[in-house]
């Protein structure tokens, strides 16, 4: 079993649609986590990045960590078709070193 | 802002020749930079760590003589493909990591390196 889970999709929608993304994780160690987009042919782009439990929000984007049920998700509200692109969600236990990553989940936004 | 940079973009070359790949960290200095593979519709995976000074730390199943990593200083970090064969086509991508202060040090990935090896 991966450490990290992440919703396969792929997942299309409307354009102005709320979307979840989901990752699920085994190690309770884990107290960094991260959400990246990337455009295909393209390096990933950092996104959103969380300590611990809680939620953030950024714009359009709002991250949610649930460590007691090892779940995280990265919502996006108002959708656009700008947002069509894979999405990875990424985790660590230190404040350095290597990062584990789902295996991403891609994202269609139709206009 | 956290901009790292890799040179070249894409790279076609014959097989059986050496090719290098720059990944540099152009506004803040990274001690620890990482190297990824990524075939198409696939996750990132990690082939090794590149830590400034010292040599790079290799993946289980990653070759260290045919991937070499230099990371000869705090904003540069070198992959080179030893003797590429078509099966090394792949694109490879770098990360640089940066310290964001209470959210932990964090990943910022280069714009990757498309590798065509024929």
């Amino acid at each position: 079993q991966k450490e990290v889970e992440q919703d396969p999709g792929p997942l299309s929608v409307p354009e102005g649609a709320i979307v979840s993304l989901n990752c699920t994780y085994s190690n309770s160690a884990f107290q960094y986590f991260m959400w990246y987009r990337q455009y295909s042919r393209k390096g990933p782009e950092l996104l959103m990045y969380t300590y611990s439990s809680g939620n953030k929000e950024d714009g359009r984007f709002t991250a949610q960590v649930d460590k007691s049920s090892k779940y995280i998700s990265l919502f996006i509200r108002d959708s656009q078709p700008s947002d069509s692109a894979t999405y990875l969600c990424a985790m660590s236990t230190t404040n350095a070193g290597k990062s584990t990553f789902g295996d991403g989940t891609t994202l269609t936004v139709k206009p | 802002g956290a901009v790292v940079s890799q040179h070249p973009s894409w790279v076609i070359c014959k097989s059986g020749t050496s090719v290098k790949i720059e990944c540099r960290s152009l506004d803040f200095q990274a001690t620890t930079m990482f190297w990824y593979r990524q075939f198409p519709k696939q996750s990132l995976m990690l082939m090794a760590t590149s830590n400034e000074g010292s040599k790079a730390t290799y993946e289980q199943g990653v070759e260290k003589d045919k991937f070499l990593i230099n990371h000869a200083s705090l904003t540069l970090s070198t992959l080179t493909v030893t003797s590429a064969h078509p099966e090394d086509s792949s694109f490879y991508i770098c990360s640089a990591e940066k310290s964001e202060g209470l959210a932990g040090v964090v990943q910022f990935f280069g714009p990757g390196t498309r590798l065509t090896v024929l």
